[in-house]
């Protein structure tokens, strides 16, 4: 079955150090991953995607993830933390269907604190 | 300006009731979402539908339904069925067909309380 796995539940880091959150999934065919960013009481908002190609993703507000097939692992980088991007950071894997974009599954997030 | 609107932000309903979350779509999306969020948790998927008068249950559905009248619209009904309905609720949409690279859409929620 497929599932998403976030180790950590809470990170805390301060203002201007580096960011890895860690992402490893399960799924038997070929992942279409995903980081999407969640601040309280908001929806979600996507960071980056990968379908395929260069295994390294930019994304949006300066962050990166680079997916790893050898670790079934997605994990996203930033490499200095601005206090705004304290939020809560959920990772998903989305099922393919022939040409289609099937369902998400989630990971259980990691939240994010920011010190200044 | 295109998006996913849910309303109300903000429900309370007494233990029994039933009670339906609105979420409407203005992207021409085909495929919409519901899924509940509960801290620690994650998202749980409770119904989804790939097109208009279609869906198929998600993970958690029990004491859920859902219809899809109109490509725009998929309402959530949350029933007296449902044993913990307070919760955080999303919506979201994305294209169906013929691609692989998209995404989904979220809306920015309904939090609903028993009282």
């Amino acid at each position: 079955a497929q599932s998403v796995t976030q180790p950590d539940i809470h990170i805390t880091v301060s203002e201007g150090a580096s960011l890895e959150l860690r992402c490893n999934y399960s799924y038997g065919a070929t992942p279409y991953l995903f980081w999407y960013v969640q601040s309280p009481g908001q929806g979600l908002q996507l960071l980056l995607k990968y379908f395929s190609g260069d295994t390294l993703v930019q994304g949006i507000k300066g962050f990166e993830a680079e997916f790893k097939r050898s670790q079934s692992s997605f994990n996203l980088r930033k490499p200095s933390v601005h206090w705004s991007d304290a939020a809560e950071y959920f990772c998903a894997v989305g099922e393919g269907r022939g040409s289609t974009l099937g369902r998400l599954y989630f990971g259980r997030g990691t939240q994010l604190t920011v010190w200044p | 300006d295109g998006g996913i609107t849910q309303s109300p932000k903000y429900l309370f309903r007494k233990e029994g009731q039933n009670v339906t979350l609105s979420c409407e779509q203005n992207l021409n999306h085909d495929a919409m979402y519901w899924y509940r969020q509960d801290p620690g948790q994650g998202l749980r998927l409770i119904y989804y539908s790939q097109i208009v008068n279609d869906f198929q249950k998600g993970d958690i559905a029990e004491g859920y339904s859902v219809s899809r009248e109109k490509k725009e619209s998929f309402p959530l009904t949350v029933t007296s069925a449902q044993k913990n309905p307070t919760a955080f609720y999303l919506c979201a949409s994305s294209i169906a067909g013929g691609t692989l690279n998209t995404e989904a859409f979220f809306g920015q929620g309904t939090r609903l309380t028993v009282v």
